[in-house]
């Protein structure tokens, strides 16, 4: 039981470039989220899916898309980078929305 | 007025102290409470969820507070290794809310 998994753990992007991050989780959880954290700010949503084929926007979805094609599987999309998104990214999961969440090990993104 | 607050500290305390954190929130229909722990550049871990008559873990207690809207952490008898930043976190509406956190920093 691996738990939530996210990939890659660093990357750096140029501006402009977009990129996918990967989240996944095989606890059977329904609720899946992603989270930014910023130094100051702590973490903020910026998408979330109740289930299979639901997403919907959190506080801060802009530059981001998601899609949630399987219960395991929760990727966001940068569409195109900007020093902004530069950040760290959490994924999270959990059985139901607004229940305890678990979360991956976070990916460290720089965007110059 | 922020959904979630927390003093950031940070908080400095010899081992063996007790020390205790507040948080207060904006939502008087949250349902759900919880506190999480962090320590540097790793994702947060569940600590303890907080329970309306309060509930204790070990040296942790955790109290709900709802006429106030604010829960505590207290942590008695501290260690080196509960240095981290503590993160108070609320449902509001069906989606967490996150404090900033709270860092602390047990010395020898």
């Amino acid at each position: 039981n691996a738990g939530v998994t996210q990939t890659p753990k660093f990357q750096v992007l140029k501006t402009g470039q977009s990129m996918t991050l990967q989240c996944a989780q095989d606890m059977n959880h329904e609720y899946m989220s992603w989270y930014r954290q910023d130094p100051g700010m702590g973490l903020r949503l910026i998408h979330y899916s109740v289930g299979a084929g639901i997403t919907d926007q959190g506080e801060v979805p802009n530059g981001y898309n998601v899609s949630r094609s399987t219960t395991e599987d929760f990727p966001l999309r940068l569409l195109s980078a900007a020093p902004s998104q530069t950040s760290v990214y959490f994924c999270a999961s959990s059985y139901f929305q607004g229940g305890e969440q678990y979360f991956g090990p976070g990916t460290r993104l720089t965007v110059t | 007025r922020k959904e979630v607050e927390q003093d950031p500290g940070p908080f400095n305390v010899p081992e063996g102290a007790t020390v205790a954190f507040n948080c207060t929130y904006s939502n008087s229909a949250s349902q759900s409470f919880f506190w999480y722990r962090q320590d540097c550049r790793k994702e947060p871990k569940l600590l303890m969820s907080v329970y309306s008559s309060g509930n204790e873990d070990g040296r942790f207690t955790a109290q709900l507070n709802r006429a106030s809207q604010y829960i505590s952490l207290l942590i008695r008898d501290s260690k080196l290794s509960d240095s981290a930043t503590y993160l108070c976190v609320v449902d509001g509406t069906g989606k967490l809310i996150f404090g900033q956190g709270t860092t602390l920093q047990v010395k020898p």
